[in-house]
């Protein structure tokens, strides 16, 4: 079956560092990958998605590429702030499948200033 | 952006109650999800359905049961609450480019 593992949390990191969570996936076909971020007191909203392999997903300074041959979608962003504190979601969707994604666990980033 | 809607954001009831967690999305979607969010933050599947009049169990047993007799209606109800169903209830939705909308959550506590 499809699986998805993210690195543990929490990721703590000062305001303006370097910020990478891992994301590593295993699936039977040609997947769909996003990150989800998880704001507190709030439903998960859609950060980024790639949908075949080399293609890059960014939005709002968060980058991750889709390596097919290391079968992972790491989330990285060059200058974290402390608004980024939020919980992170890796998951994926595979194509001609069910319409059921798969979730990571979930990575908890804190930012300090 | 999002137009899917969860009510009541927080619910304090007593063992034994019948409860109804409402979700409704405005944007037409075939497919709906309810999630169960863990004090841990994993998310669980509890149910999910892909249109009018279907509806499927998911992952996670739960003694929960949904309804979907309306395209943009997707209730969950717990027939009698538990101290064991405290948690944090997702509603989502998606259409054809599969991206999940999700409402901001229903936090249960039963005492």
């Amino acid at each position: 079956g499809n699986s998805v593992t993210q690195m543990e949390g929490p990721v703590t990191l000062s305001e303006e560092a370097f910020l990478t969570i891992n994301c590593t996936y295993t699936a039977t076909g040609y997947p769909s990958l996003f990150w989800y971020v998880q704001y507190p007191g709030e439903g998960l909203q859609l950060l980024l998605k790639a949908t075949k392999a080399d293609d890059k997903g960014s939005n709002k300074g968060f980058e991750a590429t889709y390596r097919k041959e290391t079968t992972s979608f790491h989330l990285e962003k060059g200058s974290v702030q402390v608004s980024d504190s939020a919980v992170y979601f890796c998951a994926l969707r595979e194509s001609g499948g069910s319409y059921i994604p798969t979730f990571g666990r979930g990575t908890s980033l804190i930012v300090h200033p | 952006e999002a137009d899917i809607y969860q009510t009541p954001r927080y619910l304090v009831i007593g063992t034994g109650k019948k409860i109804t967690l409402e979700c409704s999305q405005t944007m037409g979607h075939d497919k709906m999800y309810w999630y169960q969010q863990d004090p841990g933050m994993e998310l669980h599947l509890i149910h999910y359905s892909y249109g009018v009049n279907s509806t499927e169990k998911g992952d996670l047993s739960s003694e929960s049961t949904v309804s979907r007799i309306r395209t943009e209606h997707f209730p969950l109800t717990l027939e009698s609450a538990r101290p064991s169903h405290t948690s944090q209830y997702l509603c989502a939705s998606t259409g054809h480019n599969e991206k999940l909308f999700f409402g901001s959550g229903t936090q249960l506590s039963v005492l």
